[in-house]
């Protein structure tokens, strides 16, 4: 079966430089999700969208910014990053029910 | 916002033996409950999940229990094999348009002896 797919794998930037994260969730998948989880730390809600239109925003700081696009896939955009930054990117879909997730973006700012 | 307290931190066991992990929520209006295994920089996997109008779920192995009075959820795993081995966590999620808003535990880390 299809599964939500993440790109790229890693990522490596230096600090204030900017990174995109896209998603491709499962076909047919209305909602996507965005996490993050820092080394040894829970995953961390940051931002859903639903039918391309933001639904929910959690922990997200303002140099971040996220979008759904007419063909369901989404990016996250980040921009200035520190070095705390450094974390897996998890996305999520689901259609009315329990979460999908990808196999996530390890991003290492330096 | 949901608060979600996840006891032990970690859990060693010999193999065969049972492991049981417990959560605690703060938010009275969540309602959906999962459980989810990751293994070191993979994805979280859905093991379990419960609505709040359950009492309690199985499958196979695994098992989880809901005290909504009491804000406090578990997981049980029965015969435990060393590919059980992994971090846990629970969730909270109030439903509805925020099914996938989750706040999660801290996470549990269960090793299993052979």
């Amino acid at each position: 079966a299809a599964g939500v797919i993440q790109s790229p794998r890693h990522l490596i930037k230096e600090k204030r430089e900017t990174a995109t994260l896209k998603c491709y969730p499962i076909p047919r998948h209305d909602t996507v999700y965005w996490y993050q989880q820092g080394p040894g730390q829970d995953p961390q809600f940051l931002i859903s969208f639903y039918e391309k239109m933001q639904s929910d925003k959690g922990s997200i700081p303002d140099r971040f910014s996220a979008q759904q696009f007419s063909d369901y896939h989404s990016e996250l955009n980040m921009s200035s990053l520190e070095l705390g930054d450094s974390a897996l990117y998890f996305c999520a879909s689901s259609l009315g029910g329990p979460l999908h997730f990808g196999n996530g973006t390890r991003l290492t700012v330096t | 916002g949901e608060n979600v307290e996840q006891h032990p931190s970690t859990l060693s066991v010999q193999e065969g033996d049972s492991a049981v992990i417990k959560c605690t929520y703060s938010d009275s209006a969540s309602n959906y409950f999962p459980w989810y295994k990751q293994e070191l920089g993979k994805r979280p996997q859905l093991i379990i999940d419960i609505r709040s109008n359950v009492g309690e779920k199985k499958d196979q192995r695994i098992a989880v229990t809901l005290n909504k009075t009491a804000k406090h959820f578990s997981l049980h795993i029965t015969e435990t094999q060393p590919e059980d081995s992994a971090v846990y966590f629970c969730a909270a999620a109030a439903g509805g348009t925020s099914y996938g808003k989750l706040t999660f535990g801290q996470g549990t880390i269960l090793t299993v002896h052979p």
